[in-house]
């Protein structure tokens, strides 16, 4: 199964501040997934992110705030811009893989921001 | 993907088996039922799916009634680091997973 290593695992952020999160995986994906978890909640999906084309949003999410670079097949960042503590949250990456004709998510470990 | 519903909490004592259900009335035919996990402070980990037989890994059993609307996860002998939020989810390829709120699973020595 892929190994994906996220960086930072945590950090402590001020408030207007930008922050990079980076998301490297052992082997070549085709899609990669940005989700957030609001402390106490479950996961919610930021964004698609496809090699050569702009990452795919979902409803609640707009580039302007969470810009996503996908440069290659094994490695995707997400920015979190212009924080407020409402971005306070673990940001988790993950990819599919094909297992017995269904496709099954593999995550990281998370990036917990704190927004001061 | 179809509404999955599932307890908010359950308690288990360590060594004995621990049955989650998930109800999914509203599941398509196309629709796999995938079982996840989130060890505290950890990213979700893949547990097992199934479409309509009964499935079983070194981790758990999924048992999928014959009318697809509900199953159950089982972890036969329940551990103290099996104490996790389980989620079920109800998936159609090529649609993007949602992760509902889970069943906090607590494993007590």
């Amino acid at each position: 199964s892929a190994v994906i290593s996220q960086k930072p695992s945590r950090d402590i952020c001020q408030r207007g501040t930008s922050l990079t999160i980076q998301c490297q995986v052992d082997s070549q994906v085709t899609m990669m997934f940005w989700y957030r978890q609001q402390p106490g909640q479950s996961l919610t999906l930021i964004a698609t992110a496809n090699q050569g084309s702009e990452a795919t949003y979902e409803s609640g999410f707009v580039i302007d705030k969470f810009p996503i670079s996908r440069p290659n097949l094994t490695f995707s960042t997400l920015t979190v811009s212009n924080m407020s503590p409402e971005d306070s949250s673990i940001y988790l990456c993950s990819v599919q893989r094909g297992i017995s004709g269904a496709n099954v998510l593999t995550f990281g470990a998370g990036s917990r921001l704190t927004v001061l | 993907d179809a509404k999955t519903t599932q307890p908010p909490s359950m308690d288990c004592a360590e060594g004995r088996a621990a049955n989650l259900p998930c109800n999914h009335s509203t599941i398509s035919g196309n629709e796999y039922v995938y079982w996840y996990r989130q060890i505290h402070s950890q990213g979700p980990q893949y547990i097992i799916h199934g479409l309509k037989n009964n499935e079983t890994n070194e981790m758990a059993s999924l048992i999928i009634t014959e009318d697809r609307k509900s199953s159950t996860l089982i972890l036969p002998h329940a551990t103290l680091r099996d104490t996790a939020v389980y989620y079920c989810i109800a998936h159609n390829y090529g649609q993007n997973f949602v992760f509902g709120p889970g069943t906090r699973l607590s494993v007590l020595p």
